[in-house]
């Protein structure tokens, strides 16, 4: 079974600053993806950034990487030059390769950028 | 153009009440889901569909039943509501059955009293 876990259910940080969100995550499937969500005060979910578990490189989207440690089954979310409007939750999810893929959510964090 | 919507947004009505919500998606995606987030923030999978065949069924209590007319749509009833009942739910949908992203709508805040 897939289990993902977020060990921070909170952080801050100031404006301009970078921000490393932890994921951490457990699963026997070689083929697998791992995706971060933003979810605002507002409510909805955002897709931010993806990496495959067979990509060599980290993944980037614009201010968002994620920094992919495949031997310590890491997938840290890193925001540079945080901004205030990334204040909000933060979710790492996994999915694999199969009928029966779901996405598995982590608990979140709830990231505050303060000025 | 919004990709994934779903009405109503808000929705608030008494125990023992039937009630639906709608989904639909312009992206041309095989796949959708049904996932409720509960009041901690918790997100889980409720159904997904692919192509308008019920792939999962993550033990919800029957009274909840999803219905896919077609595999742009895929909407969520549920029957004799229950105070639990009250989350957060999102309609997803996505390219395939494989590691794409989901797409998610914005949500339907259901209160049950």
């Amino acid at each position: 079974a897939q289990k993902i876990t977020q060990t921070q259910p909170g952080m801050f940080v100031q404006e301009k600053e970078a921000v490393t969100l932890d994921c951490t995550y457990d699963t026997s499937d070689q083929s697998y993806g791992l995706f971060w969500y933003k979810q605002p005060s507002s409510g909805e979910m955002i897709f931010l950034i993806y990496q495959g578990s067979y990509d060599e490189q980290n993944a980037t989207e614009g201010r968002y990487s994620l920094n992919f440690q495949k031997a310590r089954k890491s997938a840290n979310l890193v925001i540079s030059a945080s901004q205030l409007g990334d204040s909000a939750m933060y979710f790492c999810a996994m999915r694999y390769t199969g009928t029966a893929s779901k996405l598995t959510f982590g608990t979140g964090t709830r990231l505050q950028v303060t000025l | 153009d919004t990709a994934v919507s779903q009405t109503p947004k808000y929705l608030v009505t008494q125990m023992g009440n039937d009630k639906s919500i709608k989904c639909e998606q312009n992206l041309g995606h095989d796949t959708m889901y049904w996932y409720k987030q509960d009041s901690k923030k918790f997100l889980k999978i409720m159904f997904s569909y692919n192509n308008k065949e019920l792939i999962i069924n993550e033990t919800v209590p029957n009274r909840f039943s999803p219905k896919s007319p077609d595999k742009a749509h895929l909407n969520l009833h549920i029957n004799s509501l229950e105070l639990g009942d009250s989350a957060v739910y999102f309609c997803a949908s996505s390219q395939n059955l494989g590691v794409s992203p989901l797409h998610f709508g914005n949500g339907t805040r259901l209160t049950v009293t």
